[in-house]
């Protein structure tokens, strides 16, 4: 199974900050990765796929990039209703795998 | 508007049985593929299982293999995950979860059942 590793595992960050996660990949995933936001008691939502398309409704605030194992997620202005752990998602191969999250917290 | 609405959680000792059912509306159900996918208590999320628009592709996860069965029926938009032999680290919310077209990315998520199994 291909591995997904995620860092930091937390972040804290103000309203109107930029944030990067990083989502490293155990083999080459081209640019098969998703990613996703949760909030807590809520389901996941596809934000990016393929790496770096934006999904539809999603605000451009939050963008998408790499290839082949290394893979960034940024959120150019963090806004309140941003705040929620966010996970990658390798599609390459099966069985698809999960990041094991970064939680954006308040500082 | 596309939804998906699970049911069918509850609370399970070990060694029993549940059988969870996701409900689709909003949106033509017979083309897509499927899976479950589950998060336990302040973890992390792990696919569960795959299974095409036809039912002739299955898949499993390794850690319900043998234990859990995954179908669906197209004509009354519904899929379904039988549970068997049920373990305490089965204990999870499951969610229904849309599969986009030739690719495994997964666009739309019930809002999840939770399964909790415990003596």
């Amino acid at each position: 199974d291909i591995q997904m590793t995620q860092s930091p595992s937390s972040v804290s960050a103000s309203v109107g900050d930029r944030v990067t996660i990083t989502c490293r990949a155990s083999q080459n995933i081209s640019n098969w990765l998703a990613w996703y936001q949760q909030k807590p008691g809520k389901a996941p939502k596809l934000l990016i796929y393929a790496a770096s398309s934006l999904q539809s409704g999603v605000p451009s605030s939050f963008s998408g990039s790499g290839s082949g194992t290394d893979f960034t997620l940024a959120i150019s202005s963090l806004q309140p209703e941003d705040f929620a752990t966010y996970y990658c998602q390798q599609a390459n191969s099966f069985p698809p795998t999960f990041g094991q999250g970064t939680k954006v917290e308040i500082k | 508007e596309v939804q998906l609405v699970e049911s069918g959680g509850g609370l399970v000792k070990p060694g029993g049985s549940l059988r969870l059912s996701c409900a689709a509306s909003g949106f033509t159900f017979s083309p897509y593929s499927m899976n479950w996918v589950r998060q336990a208590p302040g973890k992390g999320l792990e696919w569960v299982s795959y299974i095409s628009s036809s039912s002739r592709y299955i898949i499993y996860a390794d850690s319900v293999k043998g234990r859990f069965t995954i179908s669906r029926d197209n004509a009354k938009n519904l899929l379904y995950l039988q549970m068997s032999s049920l373990r305490a680290e089965d204990t999870a919310v499951y969610y229904c979860v849309r599969v986009v077209p030739a690719a495994d990315y997964m666009d739309v998520w019930g809002k999840g059942t939770t399964v909790t199994v415990s003596s």
